[in-house]
């Protein structure tokens, strides 16, 4: 059971938006620790693709932006093509385990 | 261009031990805090530890504390994770990843490394 709660599973038809929800508790996201979310396309490495809640690294198109509230945070993909179909994780520090946590992961698929 | 390459990974029997290494180049290594982070087939990402960037500080998860050890040579921009006591459990893609600090996000990661455990 993952520290932070993520959707197993997400769809949408392209060019439509899906949002991708981390929820966490008041030892991580609620006590105000930075959430980062990668991009894992099949059979490759994790990217980065938001970090510090809703900063895009150089590359990453418009259409991916974070957001967090409370002890939540989302994920947002707008314009969806196929080559967003991927798993999407979330990550945050937690203080009452003094490390890095991610959530179980979201597979995106784009119907 | 930033570039990490791990290796080490292989087929190694329960109770066994392997050491995992990953090279960077393209950055100045001992500037940027390193991490690992675990994949089991099918399953989701699984942090592991971190170094910082001259090696005086580490972090472990709870359920590899005292089984792995992580340390660093800046000399040889090579990051390294000894792994023991392997269980069937700990067969993963092993990833590093680095960081400008240790609560920074990881900005690049390697390819990763297969450990397989099994009889």
């Amino acid at each position: 059971q993952s520290v932070l709660t993520q959707p197993p599973s997400v769809s949408g038809a392209p060019g439509q938006r899906v949002t991708i929800s981390c929820t966490g508790s008041s030892s991580n996201i609620g006590a105000g620790y930075d959430v980062h979310w990668y991009q894992q396309l099949p059979g490759t490495a994790p990217k980065l693709l938001i970090y510090g809640n809703n900063n895009r690294p150089s590359g990453v198109p418009d259409r991916f932006s974070g957001s967090k509230s409370g002890t939540s945070a989302s994920l947002a993909i707008t314009g969806l093509q196929a080559e967003d179909e991927a798993d999407y994780y979330c990550q945050s520090y937690d203080s009452s385990l003094s490390g890095w946590v991610f959530g179980g992961g979201t597979k995106l698929t784009v119907l | 261009e930033v570039q990490l390459v791990e290796s080490g990974g292989g087929l190694v029997q329960p109770g066994g031990s392997l050491r995992l290494s990953c090279a960077a180049s393209g950055f100045t290594f001992s500037n940027y805090a390193m991490h690992w982070v675990r994949q089991a087939p099918g399953k989701g990402l699984e942090y592991l530890s971190v170094i910082s960037g001259n090696g005086g500080s580490t972090y472990y998860a709870n359920f590899v504390k005292g089984r792995f050890t992580i340390s660093r040579d800046n000399s040889k921009n090579t990051l390294y994770l000894q792994m023991g006591s392997l269980r069937a459990e700990d067969m993963a893609m092993y990833y590093c990843a680095r960081a400008l600090a240790t609560t920074s996000p990881l900005d690049y990661w390697g390819q990763g490394t297969l450990v397989t455990v099994s009889s």
